[in-house]
């Protein structure tokens, strides 16, 4: 089955540090971008950035540059997305999204992970 | 950075067609994609290139894209339709991906 499996949900406190994952499975891991997609709770959706897992090419958001670390293992068809220190205000749902990008950096999600929530309090 | 506006919320009644709009500085010249989220739910792809349905999308799902608005249409509406609705692009400049804020279709 062609599909994106996310970590699980995570509770941290303010200046934690925290990693989470995305593994594919049922198709060719390192032949599309990846994208991470943020969303609050209540609001819509946010691109963060893209990384190419095949060589870990990255490109961010200007939101989100400095703020967050995408990288991925090819080697066990994951993609990470990365703080170094929370803040309460990236408490929210993560997810990671496959892209059809027919061999660019532009297109569209069309496999989507289940999401990752993150709650971050004191 | 290229800006997306979407209507906040459609009501519609059941059997009815749902119009929702997304408006952006000439966006007939870019390729935009809609995605369903239905409560507690992962986004899903309704549409591609405007127009495009990808496997196991109804054909009630259609699309236009012209000028400075693009419309998802919702046809023969049902309560199953009933979530909220991005149209996204990718722009030139940054950020590469834009969502608009998304439109609530509730099912009257």
């Amino acid at each position: 089955e062609v599909q994106l499996v996310q970590s699980g949900a995570e509770v941290k406190k303010p200046g934690e540090s925290l990693r989470i994952s995305c593994t594919g499975s049922g198709y060719s891991f390192t032949s599309f971008w990846f994208a991470w997609v943020r969303q609050k709770p209540g609001k819509g959706l946010e691109w963060m950035g893209i990384i190419w897992p095949g060589d870990s090419e990255t490109k961010y958001s200007p939101s989100f540059q400095g703020q967050v670390t995408m990288s991925a293992d090819r080697s066990i068809r994951t993609a990470y997305l990365q703080w170094t220190s929370l803040k309460a205000s990236d408490s929210a749902i993560y997810y990671c999204v496959r892209l059809q990008t027919g061999g660019t950096m532009k297109g569209y999600g069309d496999l989507w992970g289940q999401g990752t929530l993150i709650t971050v309090s004191p | 950075s290229y800006v997306l506006t979407q209507p906040p919320s459609v009501s519609v009644a059941p059997g009815q067609t749902a119009t929702i709009t997304c408006g952006g500085n000439n966006i007939g010249d870019k390729n935009v994609h809609w995605y369903q989220q239905k409560p507690g739910q992962a986004p899903v792809l309704v549409l591609s290139y405007n127009d495009n349905r990808p496997s196991g999308i109804p054909d009630r799902f259609s699309g236009s894209n012209s000028g400075n608005t693009a419309t998802l249409t919702i046809s023969r509406v049902e309560a199953g339709d009933e979530a909220d609705y991005y149209c996204q692009v990718c722009d030139s400049g940054d950020p590469l991906y834009v969502f608009a804020s998304g439109t609530k279709v509730t099912v009257l």
